[in-house]
């Protein structure tokens, strides 16, 4: 059975304080490791596939990584409008649907 | 540009009602999702259909069924409402296999 283990479950960070969250995993196979964002109230929104590991990828303040049985995502110097919930998925090989972690929730205070 | 819209936003419902969530895609995309999401808990997959006239049970089934109605249209039908129904309700589309979803903004229902 796939597993996905995100943590922290919450994180408050101060503004301009760098952190990371990381996303273990347990998937037959990997296909994807996904990122999402999710505001209250809202639906998830993407952010970023790793296919293998050793990849990266950036977006503005956001950094993924993937290794062979965990991914971070990294956040430098956040902001107050970073705070949020991060999800992360993984899609096995010889499936269509994704395995959700239970997500982070992220406070950056100012 | 809407992307992915469900209705209701909230519902309440008595035990052993029956509602129909409904979701709309204006991304022209072959796949569609319905998830539901609990405290603590990952989003849990309940049914999806890889294209128009197919459908195929995700991980949480029990209780649900779906219509793909067109490639547009893909709802959830909860025929005897139980409280363990209560939960937020999420469609997502995508174009092929990817993992890549847009997901709609939640349809928020509790069930007495």
């Amino acid at each position: 059975e796939d597993q996905v283990t995100q943590s922290p479950e919450a994180l408050r960070l101060q503004e301009g304080e760098s952190s990371s969250l990381n996303c273990s995993y347990t998937v037959s196979g990997l296909r994807g490791l996904f990122w999402y964002r999710q505001d209250p109230g809202k639906g998830p929104e993407f952010l970023f596939t790793l296919y293998s590991a050793g990849e990266e990828k950036e977006k503005e303040r956001l950094k993924a990584t993937l290794t062979k049985k965990e991914s971070f995502l990294h956040i430098t110097a956040p902001k107050p409008e970073d705070s949020a919930t991060y999800l992360c998925a993984g899609q096995r090989g010889s499936a269509r649907q994704l395995t959700f972690g239970s997500g982070t929730q992220l406070t950056v205070l100012p | 540009n809407a992307g992915v819209t469900q209705t209701p936003k909230f519902q309440v419902l008595k035990t052993g009602q029956s509602m129909t969530l409904q979701c709309a895609q204006d991304m022209n995309h072959n796949s569609m999702y319905w998830y539901r999401q609990d405290p603590g808990m990952g989003l849990r997959l309940i049914y999806y259909s890889a294209s128009e006239g197919t459908t195929d049970k995700g991980e949480v089934p029990n209780g649900y069924n779906v219509s793909r109605l067109n490639k547009r249209e893909f709802s959830l039908r909860l025929e005897s409402a139980a409280p363990s129904q209560t939960s937020v309700y999420f469609c997502a589309s995508t174009a092929g296999e990817t993992g890549e979803l847009f997901f709609g903004e939640g349809s928020r229902l509790t069930v007495l």
